[in-house]
């Protein structure tokens, strides 16, 4: 079945950058058609859309935070890689990865999220 | 980007009762509008896709309607366990922005 799972620091100082990884697996990111996203949600707030790679390395970004997003994959590793830079209490939230198809551009697998705050 | 506005923000109602919930797109996005369950502590969960097509093992009280812009989410009967916030998004164009989500609590 598929899964996914969130890992990165549960604690970074403003203006550090942030490195998450997701680790999926019962799809492959070669597989035609195959996208990972990242989305976050700041505590009791809504849903924010930051990024999306494809299966042929396509990317998409956050128009707002694009200057500071990275998405990278490891085809081998069955990984994704965000990168957030210049970090602020603001990007406090939980992130979540997850699985999008392509054909029909649905969210239709998610990781648990991992819970990062940004504190001095 | 497109935005999506979703109302109301919060809603009451009992066990029983016809809910709708309205989201709008800043420009038409045709049927390309998902709706997410997403419930305390835990990851949203697909309800409804390309606005009316209801995502394998969701129950039949969910539907959906509408295209363009302006879309609808109806529980037809609520139950207890449909208590959530819900959300749409759009999937016509990148960035897949999400509405604002609407909190469903119990009167």
């Amino acid at each position: 079945q598929v899964t996914l799972r969130e890992s990165g620091p549960a604690l970074v100082k403003p203006t550090q950058t942030l490195t998450l990884t997701c680790t999926f697996s019962g799809f492959s990111l070669s597989t035609s058609g195959m996208c990972v996203s990242w989305i976050r949600q700041p505590p009791g707030k809504a849903l924010e859309w930051l990024a999306r790679i494809d299966w042929d390395d396509d990317k998409y970004y956050s128009t707002s935070l694009k200057t500071r997003l990275t998405i990278s994959k490891d085809t081998s590793k069955n990984q994704v890689v965000l990168i957030m830079t210049n970090m602020d209490p603001v990007d406090t939230g939980t992130y979540y990865c997850a699985r999008i198809q392509a054909a029909t551009v649905i969210i239709d697998y998610w990781g648990q999220g991992t819970l990062v705050t940004v504190s001095s | 980007d497109i935005q999506m506005t979703q109302s109301p923000s919060s809603l009451s109602a009992s066990v029983g009762d016809r809910v709708t919930i309205t989201c709008r797109a800043s420009q038409s996005i045709s049927k390309y509008l998902n709706w997410y369950q997403q419930k305390p502590g835990k990851a949203p969960n697909l309800l409804i896709y390309a606005a009316s097509s209801l995502q394998s093992g969701v129950p039949s009280r969910f539907s959906g309607s509408g295209s363009g812009t302006d879309f609808t989410l109806t529980i037809s009967s609520l139950q207890p366990e449909d208590f959530a916030t819900y959300y749409c998004q759009q999937s016509y164009s990148n960035p897949y922005t999400f509405g604002q989500g609407t909190k469903l609590e119990i009167k």
